[in-house]
């Protein structure tokens, strides 16, 4: 079975850009959440979603957005790209939001220059 | 606010030693607590997870935690390392898996 994966695997953006990175959940998990693991530091949550509704946000600014589509796979969007947002983007699912299980993963890195 | 501590950075253990991995945390409510495991360029592999019940809690690769409430500790072990267990290992806890919040990591290298 194929786990979670991400799209693209690496990326390089310039300051000021915009980028979507794109994650397919396992099959029959509904529920996705985005993490931004800086180089040296533990995964930060940004977004959970769950049958394609916002469940949670983490503290990023408002350039930061997702969504979930039908298919249970999701989006993350970034605008007006900082430097400061280099980092590996990690797209986690599992089955509902009551299974504690989580499955990631091996995500973007995205290079800001 | 919710925070996750792992005191070490960097710990280095011969192959055959036993292992303890710290972890502290600071929560409002009784949370769900994880270790994860991650190897270069992968994504994380939860290793074991605790909410209730038994404070001590099996995983998988033969990794074991403990849950202290009087010391808001989660500690990891392992009676034997193997070469194999070389990774990052990440401490988190959230009231649902999800929306966790982990600590910086601690890495381990393990000697011949």
């Amino acid at each position: 079975d194929a786990g979670v994966t991400q799209s693209p695997t690496h990326l390089i953006k310039t300051r000021g850009q915009h980028v979507t990175l794109r994650c397919s959940p396992i099959s029959g998990h509904k529920s996705v959440s985005w993490y931004q693991q800086v180089l040296g530091q533990g995964p930060q949550f940004i977004f959970q979603y769950y049958e394609k509704e916002e469940r949670g946000r983490g503290n990023f600014p408002d350039r930061f957005s997702a969504r979930q589509f039908p298919n249970y796979s999701s989006e993350l969007n970034v605008n007006a790209l900082l430097l400061g947002d280099s980092a590996l983007y990690l797209c986690a699912s599992r089955e509902t939001v009551l299974n504690e299980k989580l499955f990631f993963g091996s995500g973007t890195q995205l290079s800001v220059l | 606010a919710q925070s996750v501590t792992q005191p070490d950075i960097h710990i280095t253990v011969s192959e055959g030693a036993s292992l303890e991995l710290r972890c502290n945390y600071s929560y409002g409510a009784t949370p769900y607590l994880f270790w994860y495991v991650q190897s270069p360029g992968q994504g994380l592999q939860l290793l074991l997870k605790y909410f209730s019940g038994d404070t001590l809690v099996q995983g998988i690769k033969g990794f074991e935690a403990e849950f202290k409430r009087s010391q808001s500790s989660f500690n990891l072990r392992k009676p034997s390392v193997h070469w194999s267990d070389a990774a990052e290992y990440f401490c988190a806890v959230g009231l649902n898996a999800g929306k966790s919040t982990f600590g910086d990591g601690t890495t381990l290298t393990v000697k011949p």
